[in-house]
């Protein structure tokens, strides 16, 4: 089955440093993607890894290890604009992104 | 390039009438998906074609959903005898084929009652 995993909510303070978790079991592997969405709007893209390791994107970074089925996002230097849901999904064998719940982060002056 | 755009934003429809949602994806996107989102979730795989050819669909979708891309350019889902549980906000994405870069319109939102 297609399983991923991630928390439903979190909070931080602005200026704070913020690490969200992702756990996966897939039916195939093709790369995991991040994505941010505000309420009400359309997913944008954050970040991709299909090899283990850290991608660094200016505030924000994302870890992958493929062994483990395991990632995070890493968001550093919390704005109130981050205040947002984040998803994790995963490219499966067949092309398609099958996507975790999504992580509701509330950042607090 | 102006992005995925989808139409309406909005569609308030009474239960049993049959609704249909366009997406047109970024130019020269071969791909294209339909993924349907309910409030607290992630979005939920429906289908997707590559040009005009329907790949996949999910098994977890009714037979009254369908979706076309007769062209390979713009794409239509319809929705017949529409249900409550088929209120949702349904997102488009479309990527190139040669890459990785999934990109996503702002949706439709179905509510129906």
């Amino acid at each position: 089955g297609q399983n991923i995993d991630q928390p439903t909510e979190m909070t931080a303070t602005e200026g704070a440093i913020v690490q969200i978790n992702c756990t996966y079991q897939t039916s195939g592997f093709n790369g995991l993607f991040w994505y941010q969405q505000h309420a009400g709007e359309a997913p944008t893209f954050l970040s991709y890894n299909v090899l283990d390791g850290l991608e660094e994107k200016g505030r924000f970074s994302s870890f992958l290890s493929r062994s483990k089925g395991y990632s995070y996002l890493l968001l550093k230097e919390l704005q109130m604009k981050d205040s947002a849901s984040y998803l994790c999904a995963v490219r499966d064998n067949t092309d398609k992104l099958i996507f975790g719940t999504g992580t509701r982060l509330q950042v607090f002056p | 390039d102006t992005g995925v755009s989808q139409d309406p934003r909005h569609k308030i429809t009474k239960r049993g009438q049959n609704v249909t949602f366009r997406c047109d994806p970024i130019s020269e996107h071969n791909r294209l998906y339909w993924y349907r989102q309910t409030l607290g979730q992630g979005p939920e795989f429906l289908t997707y074609f590559q040009n005009e050819a329907q790949l996949e669909k999910s098994r977890l979708l009714s037979d009254r959903f369908s979706a076309e891309r007769p062209k390979g350019s713009f794409s239509t889902l319809e929705i017949q005898r529409t249900e409550q549980g088929d209120s949702a906000m349904y997102l488009c994405a479309s990527r190139p084929e040669l890459n990785y870069g999934y990109t996503f319109g702002s949706g439709t939102r179905l509510t129906v009652v």
